[in-house]
């Protein structure tokens, strides 16, 4: 069964410095996605960066980047010039190749130091 | 821009009562999705439906049902509530994907207190 762990219940980081959340997954499958998504403490889950197993390269929205290290099986989100508004749940999350499911991992709450 | 929309962000109701929690989502997506979020337990999948009339158990359907009669419209039911059922409700939507990239779009959140 595919799983999707966070080991960092909590993280802080200091206002615009970089950090980065860890996620690490397991799958049998060739073929599958990973997600992170981020939730403020208003509840809606907003998708933030989605990389693909087949992706040669790692992916990057704007000051987020996945550091995506498939021998290791890691989805690492890194998060550059932290802004208070950054402070939020945030959430890694996987999908097989032929299903419309995602598993999530436990999240990561991350709060943002002026 | 999408939007899913829950009717409720806040739910007091009584032990045995009947709960219906819906959402609609104006995309014209196939697939929604109801899942609850525990601390600590992250989100876990509850029931889904891939089209109107359809539906398929997620990870713990115990104690819940579901309608989808409508495209737009998905409702979760809790058919006699009880205090374990006290968490998070999320509602999601999605069009099937191409490939992997199934983004999932949600709902704010319905918090529900069952006393």
């Amino acid at each position: 069964a595919q799983k999707i762990t966070q080991t960092q219940p909590g993280m802080f980081v200091q206002e615009k410095e970089a950090v980065t959340l860890d996620c690490t997954y397991d799958t049998s499958d060739p073929g599958y996605g990973l997600f992170w998504y981020k939730q403020p403490s208003s509840g809606e889950m907003i998708f933030l960066i989605y990389q693909g197993s087949y992706d040669q390269q790692n992916a990057t929205e704007g000051r987020y980047s996945l550091n995506f290290q498939k021998a290791r099986k890691s989805a690492n989100l890194v998060i550059s010039a932290s802004q208070l508004g950054d402070s939020a749940m945030y959430f890694c999350a996987m999908d097989m190749e032929y299903g419309n499911k995602l598993v999530f991992g436990a999240g990561t709450i991350l709060r943002v130091k002026s | 821009d999408v939007k899913v929309t829950q009717s409720s962000r806040y739910l007091v109701k009584r032990t045995g009562e009947k709960v219906f929690l819906e959402c609609v989502q104006d995309m014209d997506h196939e697939n929604m999705f109801w899942y609850r979020q525990d601390p600590g337990l992250g989100l876990r999948l509850i029931y889904f439906s891939y089209d109107v009339k359809m539906k398929e158990k997620g990870d713990i359907p115990e104690g819940y049902s579901v309608s989808r009669e409508k495209k737009e419209r998905f409702s979760l039911i809790l058919e006699s509530a009880s205090t374990n059922q006290t968490s998070m409700y999320l509602c999601a939507s999605s069009s099937t994907p191409a490939g992997t990239k199934n983004i999932q779009y949600f709902g704010a959140g319905t918090r529900l207190s069952v006393l």
